[in-house]
């Protein structure tokens, strides 16, 4: 059964940093290309970034919003999706989802990130 | 960037009733459109994919159709375990974009 469980999120203050994390199990992680989602509090869905497979040169693209701030990573040897988020600003609150594949397959459940002075 | 226009933003239901969702493109994504079901905590589901292919493991009563511009999720009798917020997402074009969500409640 595919799984992928978040974490790393919490309160930073404006212009901090955070690192979350995202674990794949249950499937071979390294065959798919990954992506971040996030919603703000009472507002939809967002794409914010996608990293294709490593042994196509793991490109990453991004959402305009958060190009230059935040960067996407992954480690195939522990089954890992890293997102990087530097600058943080008030409106990157969100609940932010890691998802599986192109097609956005599987999720996991989020994790919370709250930016507040 | 394709704007996709969820309706509506919500509804109340009943056990039994017969739903429909639908969202439209800002322009033509061919079927490249997937239907998903959030409750609140857990991770977000798949129930179609490409408009109207059903997921594994989902239940018949959901259904998909549409292409081009139009799209629709169907459930055709309402569960109490369906009580929870749809939303679609459209593959076509980079960035992808997603409609801002339906929430079914119970009437």
């Amino acid at each position: 059964e595919v799984h992928l469980e978040e974490s790393g999120g919490g309160l930073v203050r404006p212009g901090g940093s955070l690192r979350l994390s995202c674990v794949g199990s249950g499937y071979t992680f390294k065959a798919y290309h990954m992506n971040w989602v996030r919603q703000a509090p009472g507002k939809g869905l967002q794409w914010v970034a996608s990293i294709s497979l490593t042994q196509v040169n793991g490109y990453m693209y991004y959402e305009d919003s958060v190009r230059g701030r935040f960067t996407i990573s992954r480690d195939d040897a522990t089954n890992s999706l890293f997102l990087q988020m530097n600058s943080l600003r008030v409106e990157d609150t969100a609940v932010y989802y890691c998802a599986r594949d192109m097609s956005f397959d599987f999720w996991g459940r989020g994790t919370p990130v709250i930016v507040s002075s | 960037d394709i704007q996709m226009t969820q309706s509506p933003s919500s509804l109340s239901a009943s056990v039994g009733d017969r739903v429909t969702i639908s969202c439209r493109a800002s322009q033509g994504i061919r079927s490249d459109l997937s239907w998903y079901q959030q409750k609140p905590g857990k991770a977000p589901k798949r129930l179609i994919y490409a408009a109207s292919s059903l997921q594994s493991g989902v239940p018949s009563r959901f259904s998909g159709s549409g292409s081009g511009t139009e799209f629709t999720l169907t459930i055709s009798s309402l569960q109490p375990e369906d009580f929870a917020t749809y939303f679609c997402l459209q593959l076509n074009s980079y960035p992808w974009t997603f409609g801002q969500g339906t929430k079914v409640e119970i009437k």
